[in-house]
């Protein structure tokens, strides 16, 4: 078993549709949980960054952790065909380790 | 947020040469780079982590004679691809640590292409 789960779509929605993408994990021991967005060919941007559990927002981009059930989402209000991209999950234990990356979700959105 | 270049973006090389990948932190000192290799449509696999001063740790299965690391100063890291070869052809990718208490974050460069022909 992986130690991060995600699901590689690809995902496909109508633009102004909300989407939602998941990850889960196995360690207990993640402490940051990071959402990056990958276009084709190019390095990861970091989306979202949240520490713990609990939710954070940021313009349409809402970040959810519920470390009990090892789960992390990220939303995407009103959806834009700019927003087709790779999606990555990412978290670490901290300290200066390295990020566990999930396996990326492809999203495309349709005008 | 914090930038992190990477430089060449695309590269070209025959068979048998060696190839040097630069990572740079612009505005902030990275005591910690990793660099990961990306094939196409599949995820970031870790390939070691750098740090300033020490010698980098390699991930199981990386030949550490064969991409070589250096992290001289806290702004640049380097990855030589030595002896490359086609099936070394591939996106790599580095990223730089930004220490910030309860906040550490990690931002990625724009990646560098390698084709060895």
């Amino acid at each position: 078993q992986k130690e991060v789960e995600q699901d590689p779509g690809p995902l496909s929605v109508p633009e102004g549709a909300i989407v939602s993408l998941n990850c889960t994990y196995s360690n207990s021991a993640f402490q940051y949980f990071m959402w990056y967005r990958q276009y084709s060919r190019k390095g990861p941007e970091l989306l979202m960054y949240t520490y713990s559990s609990g939710n954070k927002e940021d313009g349409r981009f809402t970040a959810q952790v519920d470390k009990s059930s090892k789960y992390i989402s990220l939303f995407i209000r009103d959806s834009q065909p700019s927003d087709s991209a790779t999606y990555l999950c990412a978290m670490s234990a901290g300290g200066r380790r390295a990020l566990t990356f999930g396996s990326g979700t492809r999203l495309q959105v349709q005008p | 947020g914090a930038v992190v270049s990477q430089h060449p973006s695309r590269v070209i090389c025959k068979s048998g040469t060696s190839v040097k990948i630069e990572c740079r932190s612009l505005d902030f000192q990275a005591t910690t780079m990793f660099w990961y290799r990306q094939f196409p449509k599949q995820s970031l696999m870790l390939m070691a982590t750098s740090n300033e001063g020490s010698k980098a740790t390699y991930e199981q299965g990386v030949e550490k004679d064969k991409f070589l690391i250096n992290h001289a100063s806290l702004t640049l890291s380097t990855l030589t691809v030595t002896s490359a070869h086609p099936e070394d052809s591939s996106f790599y990718i580095c990223s730089a640590l930004l220490l910030k208490g309860s906040a550490d974050t990690i931002y990625f460069g724009e990646g560098s292409w390698l084709t060895v022909v």
